[in-house]
């Protein structure tokens, strides 16, 4: 159980066009789902955390007018990178979190590897 | 601010035990997790703690101390799949989660 997708594994794309990565979690409903990006050997950084049917809440530093997030259903969350740039070139992670047991674990996506050329 | 400290890298020989440490300063302790990253892959959840002791799963254990805000990561039986990065992230006053940098485990035959 506690299965995350998302979607595509990965893309390229040229400078100035706009990706959308999706999220999903398959067998359970999400209360809330996160998004982070990770550059090689470097951890984990939360860009924004969002809940279904209302706006994302982002982190500091991360522009929200670039990185659209939509979170429509509880099993549904997509981040739209909008005019992507060659430093936008990252991987991105999704994580979906359910209450199990007296803890809201987190279970995260197999990534999205988005190359911008 | 917010801290959490854990080794860069560590090396072990397959079959030997390991133990991966980390200490944590946060506003506020709502659980520890450990997760385990291959290179190139998501992270996968390997444990949680949130009372002090330790908490046995198989070959990996985790154990915590609240007071000293420290815990550690134990992996017996090393084998060649373990190589991967272990991440310590610990939940603070509002329950968010605040990640280390990672461990890089190399097991070597």
């Amino acid at each position: 159980g506690a299965v995350v997708s998302q979607h595509p594994s990965w893309v390229i794309c040229k400078s100035g066009t706009s990706v959308k990565i999706e999220c999903r979690s398959l067998d359970f409903q999400a209360t809330t789902m996160f998004w982070y990006r990770q550059f090689p050997k470097q951890s984990l950084m939360l860009m924004a955390t969002s809940n279904e049917g209302s706006k994302a809440t982002y982190e500091q530093g991360v522009e929200k007018d670039k990185f659209l997030i939509n979170h429509a259903s509880l099993t549904l969350s997509t981040l739209t990178v909008t005019s992507a740039h060659p430093e936008d070139s990252s991987f991105y992670i999704c994580s979906a979190s359910a209450l199990a047991g007296d803890s809201y674990e987190q279970y995260f996506g197999p990534g999205t590897r988005l190359t911008v050329t | 601010g917010q801290n959490i400290d854990q080794p860069t890298e560590m090396t072990a020989t397959e079959g030997a035990i390991v133990q991966i440490n980390c200490t944590y300063q946060t506003s506020g302790f709502n659980g520890l997790f450990w997760y385990q990253q291959h290179a190139g892959e998501a992270p996968t959840f390997l444990s949680y703690n949130v009372l002090d002791g330790l908490e046995e799963k198989g070959r990996f254990s985790s154990f915590l101390s609240r007071s000293k805000g420290y815990s550690y990561l134990l992996l017996k039986e090393l084998q060649m799949k373990d190589s991967a990065s272990y991440l310590c992230a610990v939940k603070d006053s509002n329950y968010q989660l605040i990640w280390g940098a990672g461990t890089k485990l190399i097991i070597k035959p």
